[in-house]
Order: structure tokens, then sequence, then C-alpha cells
């Protein structure tokens, strides 16, 4: 059984670009969240997604937005990339509401802007 | 909104002994705990976790206790090894209406089992 996915593994982009980060949920799991993990720190929430809506947003700005797909994998896009927004990218996906509050993590996308 | 406190930031023992991490919470709403694991270039790894109803809970060598009065809960691993050294968060989970609910973490807390 195949856990939480990430793609790519590593992404370099220059300040103003765009970047498109994916993420494939673990089987049987229907929600996705978006965090950013700056270096010595914990993850911080982006927002969530659950049938194909965004449900909750943290503190980020709108140039951070989503995707949720029919098969439940998600993307994050980042728009006019700031150098401050290297981080490692963690998706996290989560069970069916009732079943538990587990969130699992993926690998991540360790992106840097130079 | 909820605001988590992790201490220690560093925490070196010897092997064999016990290492504790504590962690306080700010939203009295939050119902669920969860602790990662997160070793060198990998995401974090759910290894326990407790739930506001729960007063502790047990997995092996690592114990988590709560305090819901205090809004304070710790993580308690005996008999350490050199392969527990990793960066440990601590978390809690926050409802948002219809949302699953977020994750709010601590600062972290980098464990060191010296062989």
């Amino acid at each position: 059984d195949a856990g939480v996915t990430q793609s790519p593994t590593h992404l370099i982009k220059t300040r103003g670009q765009q970047v498109t980060l994916r993420c494939s949920p673990k089987s049987g799991h229907d929600t996705v969240s978006w965090y950013q993990q700056a270096l010595g720190q914990g993850p911080q929430f982006i927002f969530q997604y659950y049938e194909e809506e965004e449900r909750q947003r943290g503190n980020f700005p709108d140039r951070f937005s989503g995707h949720q797909f029919p098969n439940y994998s998600s993307e994050l896009n980042v728009n006019a990339l700031l150098l401050g927004d290297s981080a490692l990218y963690l998706c996290a996906s989560s069970p069916p509401r009732g079943s538990s509050y587990e969130q699992y993590f993926g690998p991540g996308t360790r992106l840097t802007v130079t | 909104g909820e605001n988590v406190e992790q201490h220690p930031s560093t925490l070196s023992v010897q092997e064999g002994d016990s290492a504790v991490i504590k962690c306080t919470y700010s939203d009295s709403a939050s119902n669920y705990f969860p602790w990662y694991k997160q070793e060198l270039g990998k995401g974090p790894q759910l290894i326990i976790d407790i739930r506001s109803n729960v007063g502790e809970k047990k997995d092996q060598r690592i114990a988590v206790t709560l305090n819901k009065t205090a809004k304070h809960f710790s993580l308690h691993i005996t008999e350490t090894q050199p392969e527990d050294s990793a960066v440990y968060f601590c978390a809690a989970k926050t409802d948002g209406g219809t949302s699953y609910g977020k994750l709010t973490f601590g600062q972290g807390t980098i464990l060191t089992v010296h062989p």
C-alpha cells in the first residue's frame, strides 16, 4: 500500500516564476492538506482540500492556490515566487471523516527560489 | 488562533535513558494531539497520538500524556536507542467549521541519543 507521494523531490526556481507541486494521497484517503516547512521550524498549514474544494486556509497570500482532482490527488501552485518561499512543501492526507483524525505526510518537495 | 509551544528545543541523552518532550497549547477547543518524528530529508512520521477524551496512551517504548485542564501534553520515550535520534514535533488539531481540521505544530525538539 503506497503512502503519500509527492513530486518533484527538488525544484529550483527564479524569483517571479510560478511553480506547481503535486501530491497523491494514501490509498483510501480523500482529504489533502498542504504545509510549508521553513528550515529549522515546524510545518505551517497552507490550506486543505476535500471534495475538490478548499475547506480551510492558513495565513498565506493569494499567490498560493491549489486544486483537488476527482481521484483525490492535489496540486499546490505558487505564483510570483519570492526568496522567502524557499522551503519544504509537505502534503498530508487524511482518511474519510468519522474514521480517524490522523494526517499522514509525504516526503515533501524541496523548493529553492534564487 | 491556536498556538503550540514546545520544550526543550534540543535534548541529548545516553542510550537507555528516558526522554521527555513537553508542549502547551492555547485553544481549549483543540481535540487531537499527534506527535511526529522527522528524520533528515524526510517528511514527518506519525508516531503516536491522543484524543482529548483520553489522559494517557502507550505504544511500546513511547507514551503520551494529556492534561486538558493545564492545556499541556508530553511525549515520553523510554529505553532510548540511537535510531530514536531525530526531530520531534508536537501538534494540536483545531476544527474549522466544515473542514477536517488543521494541525498547528510546535517548533520541534532535536533529540540526540548517544551510544
